[in-house]
């Protein structure tokens, strides 16, 4: 079965930096790009990042300098590192597949709270 | 960035109506157009892509069309699962986008 399943949510204070992870299983992890989205609570999908199996990375404007994607083919993982936190960053963050730009399978998503 | 307009921001129809979405992108987007449903407390899920072509395990009484700029979604018999949170969103460009969502009810 196809499966990504995020961890390392929780509640940091603003400027803190939290690490998310992104297990995949189920597919041959190496040939697909990876992306985060998240969803602030009540709101709408805000993509965040993506990285492609070469290993380029792209971000969005809200977050670029302060977040880092990267991926471990070896583990059938990947990373976002978030620093700077902000309380704008409150979200629940999903990891997805994608096949291109399209977000073909999600996980379940993990709660990242930004307050002091 | 590509903004993506979503329209109506919700709606309520009753169980076998037809029911139309409609997404606008701020700048052509070719066929780069996706749409995910969203059921309260799960993860998105994917419904069509590139326009009108269904996912694997979606229902025949969805369907998408459209090109350039205007897209719709379209649920020919609604059904009381079908409620839910429909997104679109473009693949045209990074930072990919998301429309701001329509909340189908069923009454």
């Amino acid at each position: 079965e196809v499966q990504l399943m995020e961890s390392g949510g929780g509640l940091v204070q603003p400027g803190g930096s939290l690490r998310l992870s992104c297990a995949a299983s189920g597919f041959s992890f190496i040939t697909y790009d990876m992306h985060w989205v998240r969803q602030a609570a009540g709101e709408g999908l805000e993509w965040v990042s993506a990285i492609d199996t070469a290993g380029k990375t792209f971000y969005a404007g809200s977050v670029k300098g302060r977040f880092t994607i990267s991926r471990e083919n070896a583990k059938n993982s990947f990373y976002l590192q978030m620093n700077s936190l902000r309380a704008g960053d409150t979200a629940v963050y999903y990891c997805a597949r994608g096949l291109g730009s399209k977000l073909d399978v999600w996980g379940k998503g993990t709660t990242v709270t930004v307050s002091s | 960035d590509i903004q993506m307009t979503q329209s109506p921001s919700s709606l309520s129809a009753s169980v076998g109506d037809r029911v139309t979405i409609t997404c606008r992108a701020s700048q052509s987007i070719s066929n780069y157009l996706n749409w995910y449903q969203q059921k309260p407390g799960k993860a998105p899920k994917f419904l069509i892509y590139d326009v009108s072509n269904l996912q694997s395990g979606v229902p025949s009484r969805f369907s998408g069309s459209g090109s350039g700029t205007d897209f719709t979604l379209t649920i020919s018999c609604l059904q009381p699962e079908d409620s839910a949170t429909y997104y679109c969103q473009q693949g045209y460009s990074t930072p990919l986008t998301f429309g701001g969502g329509t909340k189908v009810e069923i009454k």
